[in-house]
Order: structure tokens, then sequence, then C-alpha cells
């Protein structure tokens, strides 16, 4: 049984563009909440997915938006990078409000 | 807004030495979370405590949750290199589905 996947692993943007993160949730989850992890911090709660609706949402800007998809897996999309989006972007998977198992993270780096 | 603060937020013992690490907050939680998390990798989920009070242990790690529910504590024993890595608390915001995560503490056992 696959854990939680994410892809790609590392990305390197410029500043202004457009980025995509994936996920693929643990099977038999369908609850998807996307994370965003500083150097040095804690992860923060970006937005959480659940039957194909945002079901709550962390203080993040609307450059930031998802989608959760009919078979569960979800995408994050981040519009006009800036320099301070740069950080490792967990995707967890749980099952309604039982334990969350996280992905290994999308390292994103914006020069 | 509910927060948990940790400390130390650095900590580099001996392999053999004992430690604690402590997780604060001005609100009353349902639940707290710890968590390890080593580079590269997402937070994986050491346990849950639930009732003020509790005391849950795994195997050298005690894990201690508050009488009013609003702090927690992490103790390991004979500390070993094996347990080098990021330990963050979390609790699951009253009301919601938003899981909101300390700084961590980072932990470097030397052998």
């Amino acid at each position: 049984d696959a854990g939680v996947t994410q892809s790609p692993t590392h990305l390197i943007k410029t500043r202004g563009q457009q980025v995509t993160l994936r996920c693929s949730p643990k099977s038999g989850h369908d609850t998807v909440s996307w994370y965003q992890q500083a150097l040095g911090q804690g992860p923060q709660f970006i937005f959480q997915y659940y039957e194909e609706e945002e079901r709550q949402r962390g203080n993040f800007p609307d450059r930031f938006s998802g989608h959760q998809f009919p078979n569960y897996s979800s995408e994050l999309n981040v519009n006009a990078l800036l320099l301070g989006d740069s950080a490792l972007y967990l995707c967890a998977s749980s099952r309604l409000k039982e334990k969350q198992y996280f992905g290994p993270g999308t390292r994103l780096t914006v020069t | 807004t509910q927060l948990l603060e940790q400390s130390p937020q650095f900590l580099s013992i001996q392999e053999g030495e004992n430690l604690t690490v402590y997780c604060n907050s001005s609100s009353v939680f349902s639940s707290l979370q710890w968590y390890r998390q080593e580079p590269g990798e997402g937070p994986v989920l050491l346990v849950t405590v639930v009732t003020g009070g509790e005391v849950k242990k795994l195997k050298r790690l005690t894990f201690q949750f508050g009488d009013a529910r609003k702090d927690s504590s992490l103790h390991i024993t004979a500390a070993q290199p094996g347990d080098t890595g990021l330990y963050l608390c979390a609790g699951e915001e009253t009301g919601g589905f938003k899981t909101i995560f300390g700084a961590g503490t980072r932990l470097f056992v030397k052998a």
C-alpha cells in the first residue's frame, strides 16, 4: 500500500511564474490538506479539501489555490511567485478526522 | 488565533542523556499530537494525547498532556543518535479542521 506521494520532489522557479504541485493520498483516504514549511519553522496550514471542495483555509493569499479530483488526488497552485514562497510544501491525507499521513514534500525554490 | 510555542528551539546533547521538550499554549486544545520529522521527509505522528493529565509512553519517549489541556511535554530517556530530528507538537483548531503546528525543537544527539 503506497503512502502519500508528491510530485515533483524539487522545483526551481523564477519570481512572477506560476507553479502546480501534485499529491496522491494514501489509499482509502478522502481528505487532503496542504501545508507550507519554511526553513526552520513548523508547517503552516494552507487549506484542506474534502469531497472536491475547499473545506477550510489558512492565512494565505488568493495566489494560493487548489483542487481535489474525484479520485481524491489534489493539486496546489501558486500564482505570481514571490521569493518568500520558497519552502517545503507538504501534503497530508486522512480519512475524515482520523490520523494524518504526510508525504515527503516538494521543495520549491523561487529565484 | 490559537498558537503553540515550543521550547527549546534547539537542543544538542550527548548519547545517554535525558531531555524534555515543551509545548505551550494559552488556548485549550481538545487533543495534541507530537510528530518527528527527518530531513527530506514529512512529519510522522508519534502520539496523540486527548485527556488532561494523560501520560503515554512509547519505548524511551514519555508524553504528557497538561491538566488544563493547554500544554504538553515530551521526555526522552537515554537519548540515542537515532533520536536526532525535528520534534513538532500540533493541535486541531477548536471548531475547525485546521491543524496548528509549533515551530519545532531540533534535537541533535551526539554519539
